[in-house]
């Protein structure tokens, strides 16, 4: 069973503040991982993916990847309101010449003014 | 090209009635992929396709559930004899495939069974 585990939140934390993001993965073949935001009632958007050991960095996000404790994450600098939304972690598993992605549950992130 | 297309945004059919679903692809993606998202839950893998042939499938498509991709261009996705628990988003993404590839998800698709 591949399986990734998010805590589902709500994470509060206030404007400007940095959000950590957290996810972990069961299956050690998985080969990348991506940041989805999803807005309510809305279809995932990709923010980051990332697929080597240590730190990814684009605008105010970096995403981070530990294979060896099969952890994944996802920092926001100086959020804002408009980053509440709910976070999404996907790994991915080989299968069929391609790779597909097994999504966890997803963190709801709440930005505070 | 504008990203994937999905149609209908929102379907509500009574319980036992059959249900398609349409997606269209961005044109240069080979791999497509079929999700379905229930409240408060993450997209659940349903299956795959590289160019028209279905590669995977979860257990969670049951014999009900019938997918096709004619031509490698759009896929559509089937519901016979829809039950309450059918209810959900149906999300479709592509993708060019490879590891360092992102999946570009369309709007969805919402079903209500009554």
């Amino acid at each position: 069973q591949k399986e990734v585990e998010q805590n589902s939140g709500p994470l509060s934390v206030p404007e400007g503040a940095i959000a950590s993001l957290n996810c972990t993965y069961s299956d050690r073949g998985s080969q990348s991982f991506f940041w989805y935001r999803q807005y309510s009632g809305k279809s995932p958007e990709l923010i980051m993916f990332i697929y080597s050991n240590g730190d990814k960095e684009d605008g105010r996000f970096t995403a981070q990847l530990n294979k060896a404790s099969q952890y994944v994450s996802l920092l926001i600098r100086d959020s804002q309101p408009s980053d509440s939304a709910t976070y999404l972690c996907a790994g991915t598993h080989a299968s069929g010449g391609s790779y597909i992605p097994t999504f966890g549950r997803g963190t709801s992130l709440i930005v505070h003014p | 090209d504008t990203g994937v297309s999905q149609n209908p945004r929102h379907k509500i059919t009574k319980r036992g009635q059959n249900v398609t679903f349409r997606c269209d692809p961005i044109s240069e993606h080979n791999r497509l992929y079929w999700y379905r998202q229930t409240l408060g839950q993450g997209p659940e893998f349903l299956t795959y396709f590289q160019n028209e042939a279905q590669l995977e499938k979860s257990r969670l498509l049951s014999d009900r559930f019938s997918a096709e991709r004619p031509k490698g261009s759009f896929s559509t996705l089937e519901i016979q004899r829809t039950e309450q628990g059918d209810s959900a988003m149906y999300l479709c993404a592509s993708s060019l495939g490879g590891v360092s590839y992102g999946y570009t998800f369309g709007s969805g698709t919402r079903l209500t069974v009554v």
